[in-house]
């Protein structure tokens, strides 16, 4: 497609529910993020993928978030029994060159606003 | 966490003043970016200035990077109502992630 696509835009779960939340990347990018935006707050990183490796999850706030990219292309963020500090924006990025060759922009996606309530 | 931290927090001007936002971090980056939040939007890469590179324009923009004081400045000149918005800086220090900081609120009234 012609940009980072991400659906639902919008998500209110209810405490304890489980999420599921996508990712469609730039076809062709190799690179693919995950970014967690509190309100008022910069984006904080959460995992990255490199195809259909899954290279760094560091940022993954505890066992309950879990992301897969199984074929290379399209991600899942998967949050179980959610919690009201979930609450947040989920944003997606994808980025063509792989590591070694750094120095390119990350296109976004709107993101995913969800509402543990 | 985030790494860097943009300055001022907010800032208001009028059309067709100039707008200038720092950005302080605290590692050794690859390269620093600036990027564009609208209100309930996803974020737009404006720029992106390598660690060897000083000073970057295009169009309206100007960034300058001070890697002896961990710091960049953006500058945008002319700016016009559609400017309105919140700008974050970004650093890659090469492990792909990219470390945000916490924003700053542009407000340019017409």
């Amino acid at each position: 497609g012609a940009g980072v696509s991400q659906s639902p835009r919008y998500k209110v779960a209810k405490r304890g529910q489980d999420v599921a939340l996508r990712c469609d990347p730039i076809s062709g990018h190799v690179s693919l993020f995950w970014y967690q935006q509190a309100l008022g707050q910069g984006p904080e990183f959460l995992t990255y993928f490199q195809n259909e490796a899954q290279l760094d999850k560091s940022g993954l706030p505890s066992d309950r978030f879990f992301a897969e990219r199984p074929e290379g292309s399209v991600s899942t963020l998967k949050i179980q029994r959610t919690q009201q500090e979930d609450s947040a924006v989920y944003l997606c990025a994808s980025s063509g060159p792989p590591t070694g060759a750094r120095n390119t922009e990350a296109f976004f996606g709107q993101g995913t606003r969800l509402t543990v309530v | 966490s985030q790494q860097g931290e943009e300055d001022p927090q907010a800032l208001s001007i009028q059309e067709g003043e100039n707008a200038t936002m720092n950005c302080s971090y605290k590692t050794s980056i690859n390269n620093l970016q600036w990027y564009r939040q609208n209100s309930g939007r996803g974020l737009v890469h404006l720029i992106l200035i390598r660690s060897n590179e000083r000073e970057k324009h295009s169009g309206r923009l100007r960034v300058t990077l001070d890697t002896s004081k961990k710091s960049s400045s953006l500058l945008i000149t002319a700016s016009r109502a559609a400017d309105t918005a919140s700008y974050f800086c970004a650093t890659d220090d090469g492990s792909e992630k990219l470390v945000f900081g916490k924003g700053m609120k542009l407000t340019v009234n017409p």
